[in-house]
């Protein structure tokens, strides 16, 4: 699977948008780019995940590059609770085994 | 309904000694994972379960370490001798198949090898 690199901390003010990149230069045409969380002393949770187009759900927005080497995960309207650290991930659909690296931590401030 | 449960939640143990930790999967889920997290690190996989398909043990970093999953449902993760470096988070997560994309996972057990 793809190495992705983020970097390793941002702020952000409550209720505005979060823009968290990500870079995955070496991605195959087979992965997909997947993002999850983790609040402190919590397990993972998943967020979102795309291909090639944008994707949209009720927590985030994912905006993939054109050349699809890099990615930025976006918090419409960031909250006290979305503190947590963000990983990006690049692997197959076909097999489900995840890794994570460093990952972003975020902290949302008031 | 029902998330995935782990027990316990924390864990102290003395070297040498086995441990056993229990993972609960969400009623329904055919797959399971088995994760460790070492402080401040990312997550590192283990093992995982997938129905009747023998188990994909590549993540087990040794032989000191083995799983199990009774009927397809609750997985027990045993450590024999345990080491000071085996000390985590041991983290699982259950999805409704291989091939689903998302992850539901539980809250962990921290480890403790003194």
């Amino acid at each position: 699977d793809a190495k992705t690199t983020q970097p390793p901390s941002m702020d952000c003010a409550e209720g505005r948008a979060a823009n968290l990149p990500c870079n995955h230069s070496t991605i195959s045409g087979n992965e997909y780019v997947y993002w999850y969380r983790q609040i402190h002393s919590q397990g993972p949770q998943y967020i979102i995940h795309g291909l090639k187009n944008n994707e949209t759900n009720e927590m985030a927005s994912l905006i993939i590059t054109e050349d699809r080497k890099s990615s930025t995960l976006i918090l419409p309207h960031a909250t006290l609770r979305d503190t947590a650290v963000y990983y990006c991930i690049v692997k197959r659909a076909a097999g489900n085994k995840l890794t994570f690296g460093g990952g972003t931590r975020v902290l949302v401030k008031p | 309904g029902a998330g995935v449960s782990q027990s316990p939640s924390n864990k102290v143990t003395e070297k040498g000694k086995d441990v056993e930790l229990r993972c609960d999967p969400i009623s329904g889920h055919t797959a399971l994972y088995w994760y460790r997290q070492s402080l401040g690190q990312g997550l590192e996989f283990l093992i995982y379960f997938q129905g009747n398909s023998a188990p994909d043990k590549s993540g087990l970093p040794s032989d000191r370490f083995s799983a199990e999953r009774t009927g397809g449902s609750v997985s027990t993760l045993t450590i024999q001798r345990t080491q000071q470096e085996d000390s985590a988070v041991y983290l699982c997560a259950s999805s409704l198949e291989y091939l689903d994309n998302e992850q539901f996972f539980g809250p962990g057990t921290r480890l403790t090898v003194l």
